[in-house]
């Protein structure tokens, strides 16, 4: 079955840098968002989209934009890097169910590393 | 606001045996999904069971099965004859009608041989 696919897996950017991270959802799942984990952490929601529009946004730092396009593949930008950056960054994906969010199906992360 | 606890950062277990790892949480919606993730080191998150809040009856899935306490807003994961490959960090984790999940910040839990 086809899952979340997060590209790239692993990137390593300096300071300052700008970064992009992508998120191609299972086909046919309205809802996407973003989370952020460091080292040691639980994930920290960043952001969602809903059925290509923004729904909710949680601690995602100014540097940080989102969108998610036509086909539903989202894209999280990220720009002057700092260090506090570095963390794993997963991609979900949700059907829903009279309205709920049923389970998420999570990509397997794309690591940042900024030095 | 919604907000998930978890009390026990860390648990151990002798292969074969039981555990049960705790969550509680807090929320005024009457209908929400409850969830427990495991991350592997892999770090690739999976679910391991769900629970529907209008569901009375527990969860279980294989050698997994949860407590459900609506009203204490108790959220348990047993998980019985433990087996190696069970080490992971375990994350509780709640959903309503918004559009994010709220996890909690995870039990570690390690299976002794």
């Amino acid at each position: 079955a086809a899952g979340v696919i997060q590209s790239p897996r692993h990137l390593i950017k300096e300071k300052r840098e700008t970064a992009t991270l992508k998120c191609y959802p299972i086909p046919r799942h309205d809802t996407v968002y973003w989370y952020q984990q460091g080292p040691g952490q639980d994930p920290q929601f960043l952001i969602s989209f809903y059925e290509k529009m923004q729904s909710d946004k949680g601690s995602i730092p100014d540097r940080f934009s989102a969108q998610q396009f036509s086909d539903y593949h989202s894209e999280l930008n990220m720009s002057s890097l700092e260090l506090g950056d570095s963390a794993l960054y997963f991609c979900a994906s949700s059907p829903r169910d009279r309205g709920f969010l049923t389970e998420a199906f999570f990509g397997q992360g794309t690591r940042l590393t900024v030095v | 606001a919604q907000t998930v606890t978890q009390s026990q950062p860390e648990m151990s277990v002798q292969e074969a045996e039981t555990v049960t790892l705790s969550c509680t949480y807090d929320t005024s919606e009457s209908n929400y999904y409850l969830f427990w993730y495991k991350q592997p080191p892999s770090r690739q998150m999976i679910l391991v069971i769900r629970q529907e809040a209008y569901k009375q009856q527990n969860a279980t899935e294989n050698r997994f099965s949860v407590n459900f306490q609506k009203a204490a807003k108790s959220f348990s994961l047993k998980i019985s004859d433990s087996q190696l490959g069970d080490t992971a960090m375990y994350f509780c984790a709640f959903h309503n009608t918004g559009n994010q999940f709220y996890f909690g910040t995870g039990t570690s839990l390690t299976v002794i041989p």
